[in-house]
Parts: structure tokens; sequence; C-alpha cells
């Protein structure tokens, strides 16, 4: 059964500071890994998503990797803002979904 | 370009009472999946309706059943509730098989709270 473990399940920073999400999975046969936004009571936003042959995504301040031999995944996000305040879940698919539970990110103006 | 819809927002029931959730997918996706959010955790898988029959089921209860109807629009139904079932329910949609570069939309939930 796929386990997927994210570290820290909080974290609180000063705005501007670069910081790193951790995702660890324990099965790697895996289609892709995907990280998501979630703000409180809200649904999920997609913010990266690194298909099973790549090594990292990169969208504006976001950087996601890769390393399926590991089973694990980082998000770099770099230069935080108080708007990137907001809970973390990274995903693996395999035919379905399986979620972490999530790194709460608060950034402190 | 709608997105993905859910309906109703929330919803309060009490104990041994039956909900019915729905959703409607993104244009042009096919896939809806459900899945089930207790407080402080990740979502749990709950099915995937596909070409309207069940494909893929989560580790819950028979309680729980689901319908995709025609247009790709889905229901999840739970009955005989309990307190534990209280949690956001968030429908995703996808388009056909899975691959490697497929991602799933989601839906902004239901909460729904049982009293």
């Amino acid at each position: 059964k796929q386990e997927v473990t994210q570290i820290p399940a909080a974290l609180s920073v000063p705005e501007g500071e670069n910081l790193v999400l951790n995702c660890s999975f324990t099965d790697s046969a895996i289609y892709n890994l995907q990280w998501f936004r979630q703000d409180p009571g809200k649904g999920l936003t997609s913010l990266l998503l690194i298909q099973s042959s790549q090594r990292e995504q990169t969208s504006g301040r976001l950087n996601a990797s890769l390393d399926k031999s590991s089973g694990r995944s980082t998000l770099y996000i770099a230069a935080s803002q108080p708007g990137d305040s907001a809970t973390y879940l990274c995903a693996v698919r395999l035919h379905q979904f399986y979620f972490g539970t999530g790194t709460s990110l608060t950034v402190i103006p | 370009d709608a997105g993905v819809t859910q309906s109703p927002t929330h919803l309060i029931k009490t104990r041994g009472q039956q909900v019915t959730l729905r959703c409607s997918p993104k244009s042009g996706h096919d896939t809806v999946s459900w899945y089930q959010q207790a407080l402080g955790q990740g979502p749990q898988f709950i099915f995937q309706y596909y070409e309207e029959e069940e494909r893929q089921r989560g580790n819950f209860p028979d309680r729980f059943s689901g319908h995709q109807f025609p247009n790709y629009s889905s229901e999840l139904n739970v009955n005989a509730l309990l307190l534990g079932d209280s949690a956001l329910y968030l429908c995703a949609s996808s388009l056909g098989a899975v691959r490697d570069t497929d991602t799933q939309y989601f839906g902004p939930g239901t909460r729904l709270t049982v009293l």
C-alpha cells in the first residue's frame, strides 16, 4: 500500500525567505507526482506536476524535484510571500491519488 | 470554461440519515473521483467513475456509493451517517485513462457535518 509522508507538518518563516517542503513515498511505481495548495476550507489548486520520467518542474517561484528511486520529492519556494501561506499537499498517482497529510506554511510579513 | 463544481457547499445531517452530494466535472472531462478529507488530514480516495461505472475503489464501506450520469456528472451517496463521516468531500475530474501527464482538477468541496 502506498504511503505518502510530508515533513515538516508545519512551518513558519519570515517573508522573503527561501524554503523547502519534503515529501516521501513508499512505492516508486508511480505515474506522476503532483503538488497542490489548499487554502483553509477550500479545494485543491494544482501547482506542479512531475511525470514519472522527469526530474523536476518549475513554475515562477516554485520548483519541484522528483527522485523516484529514493521515493522523494521536494518543493522549493523562493522569496516567500504572505500570500504563500496555505497547506501544501503532495500526491502520487497510480490509478488513484495517494496524498500526504500536508505541510501548513505560514509566511510572516 | 467552468471548472469542477460541487453542490451543496455545506450540509448538516444527523446520525443515521442519508446524504447525496453532487459534482459536475470540468468541461471535456469524463472521469470523476471522490475524496474524503477529515480535518487536518490529506484527502482519502473513495472511488472513481468512468463510463458510468465504478472503476476504482478505496478502503471505504458499502455505505458509500456513487453514480455517474451520461453527461459525466456524478453523485456520492452516504447511508446511515456516522459522526466520523463529518469531513470535506472533494470531487476531482480528469480525462480518460491514467497517463503520466494526466492531472486531476478539484472542486471546492462540500463540507458535511454529522451531529
